[in-house]
């Protein structure tokens, strides 16, 4: 498995602005995924940070609302850009860590952040 | 990847065997069953996950029927702490991109132990 961790572990923001939230894990990993849960809901997959190349988003997320960064294997950003009160949600790392050299196939995931947007 | 079915909630007396279903009638060979569980907005936390065979491992067990339309998570003896969302999810094991790794999250099956 994996240690990750995320910051802030809470915010609570102003409509209109931005937040930066940072996924850091203790092991190189080959993938790493953002997810969102908004209030009462499932995850849904935003997108697939890829190192060294831009995020690949799922439907109905775009690169300028949600900017991801990933400058290494232990590493990503997601920004929530321009933030609405719709965007108040948890949202949540995770990881495909590598086994010795081989890439596993079971995802771990992080604590979380939790966003209201006011 | 194909769609699971679980129930809604189910309630557990504390100690006793917890046993959640899940129905995957449209697997396929190459997909996996995969049990997660979610305790209060935390992040969610891997069980354990099976192809074919049943799987045992410190956590649970994972009961997977012949025809692998269907599977079973056993808590063997549920705690307090065993209270949590219990999501089964489905996912395709052979590697073509990315996508093949997105975890497709149902509603799950709320469990409660109760003392």
């Amino acid at each position: 498995s994996a240690v990750i961790s995320q910051k802030p572990s809470r915010d609570i923001c102003q409509r209109g602005t931005s937040l930066t939230i940072q996924c850091q894990v203790d092991s190189q990993v080959t993938m790493m995924f953002w997810y969102r849960q908004q209030p009462g809901q499932s995850l849904t997959l935003i997108a697939t940070a890829n190192q060294g190349s831009e995020a690949t988003y799922e439907s109905g997320f775009v690169i300028d609302k949600f900017p991801i960064s990933r400058p290494n294997l232990t590493f990503s950003t997601l920004t929530v850009s321009n933030m609405s009160p719709e965007d108040s949600s948890i949202y949540l790392c995770s990881v495909l860590p590598y086994s010795g050299e081989f890439r596993t196939d079971t995802q771990y995931f992080g604590p979380g952040t939790r966003l209201t947007v006011l | 990847d194909a769609k699971t079915t679980q129930p809604p909630s189910m309630d557990c007396a504390e100690g006793r065997a917890a046993n959640l279903p899940c129905n995957h009638s449209t697997i396929s060979g190459n997909e996996y069953v995969y049990w997660y569980r979610q305790i209060h907005s935390q992040g969610p936390q891997y069980i354990i996950h099976g192809l074919k065979n049943n799987e045992t491992n410190e956590m649970a067990s994972l009961i997977i029927t012949e025809d692998r339309k269907s599977s079973t998570l056993i808590l063997p003896h549920a705690t307090l702490r065993d209270t949590a969302v219990y999501y089964c999810i489905v996912r395709d094991g052979s590697y073509s991109g990315a996508g093949s790794y997105q975890l497709t999250f149902g509603k799950g099956t709320k469990l409660s132990v109760i003392p």
